[in-house]
């Protein structure tokens, strides 16, 4: 199983972004997927997750209405639109396999990209 | 929402057992899933549902929960498991994932 996310970057605030999370090594279309963040020198945040088939989006209430979670299960890929990003969205965000059953755990996370929001 | 509450630090001597604590309403009733997390690197599962261990994880590690308290119990400490400990549940509530916010362990 290999998660290697890519697309971080600076951005000013009031930007956008978009992170993208290439999956190997088992089928994609099985699982559920997340995002999970962690700002520098602080714990994790769950971001959001989408079930397997893309029908079921949800998001930590921070970042509803400005981020998209979002699949292509043809070229096992995972994403992340960032809109409307603010400092606080400063973070390491790392793709994780999971929830498992949409309610366990992460059993595979990739390396994480970081993400600076600063004018 | 809900709360999970882990202590900043806990600090053990090599060899001996440490424990680091979860705590959460009624947390008993739910599956809590840990996590290590060593300097510059990404998080990886120890235990998950209170107590199972994935293929790979020493013995060492083991857990469990009860009433308001999950427990991370790692024996015969090992100066490689310095880390960051974080657990998590699933809050049905809202359909959300939780994350305590840490513990790091120091081995003295």
């Amino acid at each position: 199983v290999q998660l290697v996310e890519s697309g971080g970057g600076l951005v000013q605030p009031g930007g956008s972004l978009r992170l993208s999370c290439a999956a190997s090594g088992f089928t994609f279309s099985s699982y559920w997927m997340s995002w999970v963040r962690q700002a520098p020198g602080k714990g994790l945040e769950w971001v959001a997750k989408i079930k397997e088939d893309g029908s079921q989006k949800y998001y930590v209430d921070s970042v509803k209405g400005r981020f998209t979670i979002s699949r292509d299960n043809a070229n096992n890929s995972l994403y992340l639109q960032m809109n409307s990003l603010r400092a606080e969205d400063t973070a390491v965000y790392y793709c994780a396999r999971g929830p498992r059953d949409s309610v366990g755990e992460f059993d595979y996370w990739g390396q994480g990209t970081l993400v600076t929001v600063s004018s | 929402s809900y709360v999970l509450t882990q202590p900043p630090s806990v600090s053990v001597a090599p060899g001996k057992t440490a424990r680091i604590t979860c705590e959460g309403n009624n947390i008993g009733g739910k599956g809590v899933h840990w996590y290590q997390q060593k300097p510059g690197q990404a998080p990886v599962l120890v235990i998950h549902y209170d107590s199972d261990r994935p293929s790979g994880i020493p013995e060492r590690f083991s857990g469990s929960n009860s009433g308001n308290t999950a427990t991370l119990t790692i024996s015969r400490v090992e100066v490689g498991d310095e880390a960051e400990f974080y657990c998590q549940v699933w809050n049905s509530g809202t359909d959300h994932t939780v994350f305590g916010g840490g513990t790091k362990l120091t081995v003295l």
